[in-house]
Parts: structure tokens; sequence; C-alpha cells
């Protein structure tokens, strides 16, 4: 079957760096995706590799290890608003955009 | 430009009975998939229609769900003699067609809270 794994909860101080870490066992595997869901609100996207490496985006990283089936996502210079729940999602399946997400990780960032 | 829209954004309904989840995707977006979220868990593919093709149903749970999409737009997601299982948040995105990088972000609504009592 296809499971993803990353920690329920994460908690750091602002202005601080934080790594979230998915690992995926899946069937098929085109691509790693993050997205950020507050409380009540709507997922949105954050980021998505499909090759190995390091992409930035302004104080978020994120990065794919296919080998290793690993990926995480790296916040920087923490903010209160980055509280918030964090999703690795992997498209299984060529040709499919639909994705399977992992369970969230939620992040407390205190003062 | 407007986003993802869904209606209503809350519904109650009674076990037994067929509730109708309404989404309009951005307008472009040739991709729209529907979502589930259950509370403190991740989202649950359900199915995802693309353009003009069959749509992918490999995520509903059952054959009381159902959905359809018309003129490649406005999507209602159906769900029959409704479950208590089936209480949660529904959601829908939609994204761009293609293979392009900006094809894997999807838009999501705000989602549609069922609860069945």
């Amino acid at each position: 079957g296809q499971s993803l794994e990353q920690p329920s909860e994460v908690t750091a101080v602002e202005g601080a760096i934080v790594q979230i870490n998915c690992t995926y066992q899946t069937s098929g595997f085109y691509g790693l995706s993050w997205y950020q869901q507050h409380d009540g609100g709507a997922p949105t996207f954050l980021s998505y590799n499909a090759l190995d490496g390091l992409e930035e985006t302004g104080r978020f990283s994120s990065f794919l290890s296919r080998s290793d089936s690993y990926g995480y996502l790296l916040l920087q210079e923490l903010q209160m608003k980055d509280s918030a729940s964090y999703f690795c999602a992997v498209r299984d399946r060529r040709g499919r955009r639909a994705l399977t997400f992992g369970s969230g990780t939620r992040l407390q960032v205190q003062p | 430009g407007a986003g993802v829209s869904q209606s209503p954004s809350n519904k109650v309904t009674e076990k037994g009975k067929d509730v109708e989840l309404r989404c309009d995707p951005i307008s472009g977006h040739t991709a729209l998939y529907w979502y589930r979220q259950s509370l403190g868990q991740g989202l649950e593919f359900l199915i995802y229609f693309q353009g003009n093709s069959a749509p992918d149903k490999s995520g509903l749970p059952s054959d009381r769900f159902s959905a359809e999409r018309t003129g490649g737009s406005v999507s209602t997601l159906t769900i029959q003699r409704t479950q208590q299982e089936d209480s949660a948040v529904y959601l829908c995105a939609s994204s761009l067609g293609g293979t392009s990088g900006a094809a894997y972000e999807q838009y999501f609504g705000p989602g549609t809270r069922l609860t069945v009592t």
C-alpha cells in the first residue's frame, strides 16, 4: 500500500530553523509536494520536487532524495504566522496529478 | 481573479439522506480534484477530472459516492444514503493542465464541512 511518514508535531521558537521530514513508500513516484494548512483554512501549495536536490523559495526550501524515498521541508527565520500543519504529498501515478497525502505535521512556533 | 469556491460551507444532514456538494474551480483550470479530510488527519483522495478524459474514480470509498463535472467547469459530489462515517471536510482543488511545474500546484477551496447526525 501507500504510506507517507512525517512527525505529528514539531515545536520551535521564533527566528529559528526547523526541518520537517517525510519518508514515503508508494507504488510509483512522480513528485513530492508540500502544503501548508492553518487551522480552519484550506491547504496552500508550498513546493514541488520531481528531481533530487534542493528547491528554495524565500524562507522555505524543500529537498528530495528519490534513492532514499525521503524529502524534507526547511523553514527558516520562523515567524508566529508559520504555526500551521504541513503536509507532504506524493504524486504516485503517471498521468494523474491527484496526490496521496501524509497525516501532517503540526508546527507550533513559540515566542 | 476568484479562487476555488465551494458550497455550502457547512451541511448538517440526517443519516440516510442524500447530499450534494458543489465546486467552482478557477477559470481555465482543466484539472479538478475532490479530497476529504477527517479531523486532524491528512487529505484522502476521492476523484480526479482532467479535461474531457474519463474521471479517475479510484479513491471513492463506496458506490454511494459519485461526482460529475459539467462543461469542464463546475463539479458536484453526491453522497447517497449518508452514514456517520461520511462526516468530514470535503475539499475541492483545481490546477492547470499540461506538464509544466505550475500544473502540479493545486489550488484548494475552503471546503464543505459535512456532519451526519
